[in-house]
């Protein structure tokens, strides 16, 4: 059964403390690996998508990565306004299978 | 920038009445999808639509469930009787399509979601 998996459920930095964040994946046929940012009570927004293991994108704080079984989002120095949910999803056929997200939560 | 809308914002109905979210995906977009997320669970995948039929739906999207494009700009979901546990955000999607590698257009854009609460 394809499976996406995602942790920590939840994570506390410092602001500037720099971590990463995991996205497992079991899928048969992977298209492509997307990250997406969701705040509260919003949809998700693109943030990321990854096809071949090896590949690496960057966006102001946030790096991803990609290898054959798994997805890493990397945060450097992060500031409050990152704090949201991460949602990695992965592309199969032509459906999307979402993990559950990581909270994150920047402290000043 | 074009973005995906969705209305309403939020719904509330009792149950067993039927319920129409509707969603304007962005106008060159080809694949249309549902998906929900009750609250505080993952979001899960409903059903897409692509060229005016469904080609794919989950075990979710059962009898009570059903799409339409009424026209070129709108995509609904039809809930026919809605039961307690309808009740989540409901999210629309769409996204281009083109062949070949590296499918860059398959990245999905999300709506705002529509909070449907069932009583």
């Amino acid at each position: 059964e394809d499976q996406v998996t995602q942790s920590p459920e939840a994570l506390r930095l410092q602001e500037g403390e720099s971590s990463s964040l995991n996205c497992s994946y079991t899928v048969s046929g992977l298209r492509g690996l997307f990250w997406y940012r969701q705040d509260p009570g919003k949809g998700p927004e693109f943030l990321f998508t990854l096809y071949s293991a090896g590949e690496e994108k960057e966006k102001e704080r946030l790096k991803a990565t990609l290898t054959k079984k798994e997805s890493f989002l990397h945060i450097t120095a992060p500031k409050p306004e990152d704090s949201a949910t991460y949602l990695c999803a992965v592309m199969s056929g032509n459906q999307f299978y979402f993990g559950t997200g990581t909270s994150l939560t920047v402290i000043p | 920038e074009p973005e995906v809308t969705q209305t309403p914002s939020h719904q509330v109905t009792q149950m067993g009445q039927e319920v129409i979210l509707r969603c304007v995906p962005i106008s060159n977009h080809l694949y249309f999808y549902w998906y929900r997320q009750i609250l505080g669970q993952k979001v899960e995948f409903l059903v897409s639509f692509y060229n005016n039929e469904i080609s794919e739906k989950s075990e979710i999207f059962d009898d009570q469930f059903s799409v339409e494009r009424p026209d070129g700009s709108n995509f609904t979901l039809k809930i026919r009787s809605t039961k307690l546990e309808d009740s989540a955000m409901y999210f629309c999607a769409s996204r281009p399509w083109t062949s070949g590698f590296p499918f860059s257009t398959d990245t999905q854009y999300f709506g705002p979601g529509t909070r449907l609460t069932v009583l």
